[in-house]
This record gives structure tokens, sequence and C-alpha cells, in this order.
């Protein structure tokens, strides 16, 4: 099942912070994120496999409550280079090895 | 090392035709994956593949989609008999060991599909 990401966009002036959830229905085994800039692939940014683990990239970090299912990724003194859309990616305990994405989070970053 | 190849990277077919996507993964990643990105959409899953065998096909259409990891050469998603319906960016990745550990999926560029 889709994970649900929240919001499903936000506009940010250069600097601001900015928080994504991504909440599942299921058990969770790891929370994937990525950043999919227009007409791009989508690129990695980081991976969180245990409970309560937090991992950062620049000044972009996450956390991971596996109890709640849920993951938040945290933009933290936005640059324009953060614009794009933010996806997670749940890897499910009964699932198998796959990724099932949310529907996004659109992210502008204004000067 | 080059990163997941896809070919080509646009793609136009008449309704009805058929519509064959490469992926070359990584090297040494064995496991792959196809999702389905419709314009402003999210990431839909379709298929894993573990070489030569398709380990989890749920995100399939039971009809006219099929996808294939030889041994030797790309992974090949084939979808034939277009309708308009199927006009989307299909994605692949790869990943050297399953998911399930602490292992990142890396992303091809994507085949843009037109059906006209």
């Amino acid at each position: 099942q889709q994970p649900v990401q929240s919001p499903q966009a936000v506009i940010l002036r250069e600097g601001e912070d900015a928080v994504i959830n991504c909440s599942s229905s299921k058990a969770l085994y790891s929370v994937h994120w990525y950043r999919q800039k227009h007409g791009e692939a989508p690129v990695f940014l980081m991976i969180l496999l245990k409970g309560g683990e937090q991992k950062g990239h620049e000044k972009i970090s996450a956390s991971f409550n596996e109890k709640k299912q849920q993951s938040s990724l945290y933009l933290t003194a936005s640059q324009l280079s953060y614009s794009g859309t933010y996806f997670c990616g749940t890897a499910e305990k009964a699932a198998g090895n796959k990724l099932t994405f949310g529907g996004g989070t659109r992210v502008l970053v204004k000067p | 090392n080059a990163g997941v190849m896809q070919n080509p990277r646009h793609l136009v077919r008449r309704r009805g035709q058929e519509a064959r996507l490469r992926c070359s993964p990584m090297k040494g990643h064995s496991h792959v994956y196809w999702y389905r990105q419709l314009p402003e959409e999210g990431l839909k899953f379709m298929v894993y593949l573990q070489k030569e065998n398709i380990i989890d096909e749920s995100g399939m259409p039971k009809e006219r989609f099929s996808a294939e990891f030889p041994k030797e050469g790309p992974s090949i998603l084939r979808i034939q008999q277009v309708v308009r319906g199927d006009s989307a960016a299909y994605f692949c990745a790869s990943s050297p060991y399953p998911l399930d550990t602490n292992t990142e999926a890396f992303f091809g560029q994507g085949t843009r599909l037109t059906v006209v």
C-alpha cells in the first residue's frame, strides 16, 4: 500500500526550513528518500533502517519512527537547489524487496 | 562505473505497435526494478527481477506487459499493442543487494513513451 506524504506542496524562501512527512499503514523495514527534478531521474538522498534513526545529507536530514511507521524529512536553511519533488519509498516487512513510493511533495525554493 | 543506462530516452509509438524499453543495471547489480510515472504523479512499482527470475510482478498489468532480465544483456520491459494510456515515463532502478538490507536503489534517466 502506498505511503502518504504531506504536505503535497510547499513554497519556501531561501534560508527557510520545511518538514515533509511520510506515513505508512504497514510495518516498515526501511524508508528511502529521493529527490526528483523536472524531467530527470530520482536521486537518492538517504536510507533509514532502524527505528529512531536519523541521518543527514548536507542540510537535509531525516528521522524514522518505526513504531509509528512514520518518517520525516527536514530541509534546513533551504537553498535554491533544494527545489524539486521529494518522494519517500518504503520497504514493507511483509512485501518483499521493493520500494513503494508516496505521491511526492513538490518543493519550490524562491530567492 | 557507469550509472543505470536506459534506452531509448524517448520513444514514440502508434497505437497497436510494440514498445521495447531497455535497462542496463550498474555493474555488479543483479536486482532490477521497473517503475511507471505518469505526468505530475508518483512512481508506481511494476516489477522486480533478479537475473533470469521475476521475483515480484504485482504491479504489472495482466495483459500486454512483460519483463525479462536474461543472463546476458539488459533487462527488457515489453509492451504489446500499446494504447494511449501507456504514455508515461518508465524508470528502471538497480541495486547490488535486496532492498531489505542497507542498500540504495539507483535510478536510470527513464524512457518517455508517447503513444500517438
